[in-house]
């Protein structure tokens, strides 16, 4: 199974504030790569696909990038909405795995 | 509306069964590969199974093969879950999420249930 580490595991930031957080996978995954934005008691809302695709209805600050085993997400600009619990995937091969999640808490 | 909304959770004892079912609305749900994610308290996400659309593949978590049966109803736009020998560590969130496709193949999960939460206690 592909492994799939996220670092940090949680961080401290402001709003307006820039944020990236980083997906480590154990072997190349060329772009398959997805992240997922949680907040408590909710499922996961996708943010971004293929490595750097942008969902659909997804606010533009949130942007992601990176090939192969590093990839990063960015939050420019953090609004109050994005304080939550991120998660990248990979669907390079079955089964598919997640990071361990990064949770972004106000400061 | 687009959703998927899943139901059948509860409380079970160890070594029971329980099946889950997750029902879809607002599009065409035969078109779609679907897969079962789940979420145990307080941790990240873990895949379960997944079933393509026609029900030609299946494919399940080494956690939960032969233990866990995936299936689908394409005329009831209904997916399921029947779930045998449960363990305490079954114990989770039950998210039913479909699958898209982009151009090059990558996949993703962009649509979720809400969620049913199994516990398995004695």
């Amino acid at each position: 199974d592909i492994q799939m580490t996220q670092s940090p595991s949680s961080l401290s930031a402001s709003v307006r504030d820039r944020v990236t957080i980083t997906c480590r996978a154990s072997q190349s995954i060329s772009s398959y790569l997805n992240w997922y934005q949680q907040k408590p008691g909710k499922a996961p809302k996708l943010l971004i696909y293929a490595a750097s695709s942008l969902q659909s209805g997804v606010p533009s600050r949130f942007s992601g990038s990176g090939s192969g085993t590093d990839f990063t997400l960015t939050i420019s600009n953090l609004q109050p909405e994005d304080f939550a619990t991120y998660y990248c995937q990979q669907s390079y091969s079955t089964p598919p795995t997640f990071g361990q999640g990064t949770e972004v808490q106000i400061k | 509306e687009v959703q998927l909304v899943e139901s059948g959770g509860g409380l079970v004892k160890p070594g029971g069964s329980l099946r889950l079912s997750c029902a879809a609305s607002g599009f065409t749900f035969s078109s779609y590969s679907m897969n079962w994610v789940r979420q145990a308290p307080g941790k990240g996400l873990d895949w379960v199974s997944s079933i393509s659309s026609s029900s030609n593949s299946m494919y399940y978590a080494d956690s939960v093969k032969g233990r866990f049966t995936i299936s689908r109803d394409n005329a009831k736009n209904a997916l399921y879950l029947q779930m045998n020998s449960l363990r305490a560590e079954d114990t989770a969130v039950y998210y039913c999420a479909r699958v898209s496709v982009a151009t090059y193949s990558e996949w993703y999960f962009d649509l979720w249930g809400r969620g049913t939460l199994v516990t398995v206690s004695s």
